[in-house]
């Protein structure tokens, strides 16, 4: 079964960090693109970073560039997200999600269920 | 403000046809990359509906189709169902942000 499962959320305060991992499987994880997506609860979805098969491609959005870092270990079949200086505004359920090719222009075609990351003091 | 505009809800009866529209701009969809919808019902993670502007994957009932021309994309459902009550979200590139982006999302409400 393809599947992703995020872990590593929870309260934190702000200017604290915390680091969300996504575990992949039922699919050829190298072969593909992967992105974090967050959503704060009741409200839209937020597009946060991307990485490629094999991490030679990294883009993030400016809300979070310089604060976050995306990574993923193709041996372990795993997506990281490191949040470093959170604010309040980071306060969202972050999902991981896996491209449909290795261009990232592509849709996201499979999703995790989301982990919560709560910032507050 | 999202850089994908969608309206904030839509709705329509059992049976009826509604169109959801995602306008974007020359640095996404006008320069040529494709437009994707999700569905998100409540409570649970997004699902793929349509990918590269009007495919739909597998499972998927071709009661949902879409389109785009230029600067402008739109999702159709037809035979609207109670099951289709949820929200939708439109989501492309942008290549001056240098990232994806997503458009506000839809309510959909089955009368």
């Amino acid at each position: 079964e393809v599947q992703l499962v995020e872990s590593g959320g929870g309260l934190v305060q702000p200017g604290r960090s915390l680091r969300l991992s996504c575990a992949a499987s039922g699919f050829t994880f190298d072969d593909y693109v992967m992105v974090w997506v967050r959503q704060v609860p009741g409200k839209g979805l937020e597009w946060v970073s991307r990485i490629s098969w094999n991490s030679g491609i990294i883009d993030y959005a400016d809300s979070v560039k310089g604060r976050f870092t995306i990574s993923r270990d193709n041996a372990k079949n795993s997506l990281y997200l490191q949040m470093n200086s959170l604010r309040v505004e980071d306060m969202a359920l972050y999902y991981c999600a896996k491209g449909r090719d290795s261009s990232g222009y592509d849709a996201f075609d499979i999703w995790g269920q989301g982990t919560m990351v709560t910032v507050s003091s | 403000q999202s850089v994908l505009t969608q309206p904030p809800s839509v709705s329509g009866a059992p049976g009826q046809r509604v169109t959801i529209s995602c306008t974007g701009s020359s640095s996404n969809l006008g320069t040529g990359y494709d437009v994707h919808w999700y569905q998100q019902l409540p409570g649970t993670a997004p699902k793929l509906l349509i990918f590269g502007n009007s495919n739909r994957p597998s499972g998927v009932p071709d009661r949902f189709s879409g389109s785009k021309s230029g600067t402008s994309a739109s999702l159709a459902i037809t035979g609207l169902q109670a099951e289709d009550e949820a929200d939708y979200y439109c989501q492309s590139y942008d290549g001056s942000l240098s990232g994806s982006i997503f458009g506000g999302g839809t309510k959909l409400t089955v009368l």
